[in-house]
């Protein structure tokens, strides 16, 4: 069974602070990594990874794919307290279409 | 461009009765696919509609059923409703244009369920 784990699951820190969050996988067939942000209700879409894509860098947030150790990091640089959210991984496979298989997610608090 | 629509956005119903949620995808986007978010359980794929067939199921009670219309908008229908039920249920759109192609999903609003 698909498995995707992300750690720490609660991560509090000050505005300013660059903070890593973690995500590894177990899929069959991987095909792709996804970063969402979720603060309310819609998880808005940060980063897909994938074997051609491997790293992916917008402003402050950058994110890595090591598809040896099967896992994935997102770095946000001097934080915000805008960026306190739950941040979500997911992978998908290449056979399944469409389906998302996501992690426990992270959530992030900044404080001022 | 419009993102994804979900309505209603609350529902409160009581256990026993059914419901049905809608979702209208970003125009152009043909595959969409419906998830349950739950304090417990995190996000769950529920099932995955494209071009009005259903595509991949996840490990949900056959109380759990949807259909996709052929302008791409689809419904979920939960029937004989539980406690359990009680989530956010979130729907997301791809273009998926060809399989070999990797396509990020968007998500609407969702739809808060409240079962009492």
């Amino acid at each position: 069974e698909d498995k995707v784990v992300q750690s720490p699951l609660s991560l509090v820190v000050h505005e300013g602070d660059t903070v890593t969050l973690n995500c590894s996988y177990e899929v069959t067939n991987f095909r792709s990594l996804l970063w969402y942000k979720q603060e309310k209700k819609a998880p808005t879409f940060l980063f897909m990874l994938t074997s051609s894509g491997i790293e992916k860098k917008s402003g402050r947030l950058s994110s890595i794919l090591d598809k040896k150790e099967l896992s994935s990091i997102l770095n946000i640089t001097a934080t915000q307290t805008g960026d306190s959210a739950i941040y979500l991984c997911a992978v998908t496979r290449s056979q399944g279409a469409q389906k998302l298989v996501f992690g426990q997610g992270t959530r992030l608090t900044i404080n001022p | 461009k419009a993102g994804v629509t979900q309505t209603p956005r609350y529902l409160i119903k009581t256990r026993g009765q059914q419901v049905t949620l809608s979702c209208s995808p970003i125009s152009g986007h043909r595959s969409v696919s419906w998830y349950q978010q739950t304090p417990g359980q995190g996000l769950q794929f529920l099932f995955e509609y494209f071009s009005e067939t259903q595509r991949n199921k996840g490990n949900f009670p056959g109380r759990f059923s949807g259909r996709q219309f052929s302008n791409s908008r689809s419904e979920m229908n939960v029937s004989t409703l539980e406690l359990g039920d009680s989530a956010l249920y979130l729907c997301a759109s791809s273009t998926d244009r060809a399989r070999r192609v990797n396509t990020e999903a968007f998500f609407g609003q969702g739809t808060r369920l409240t079962v009492v």
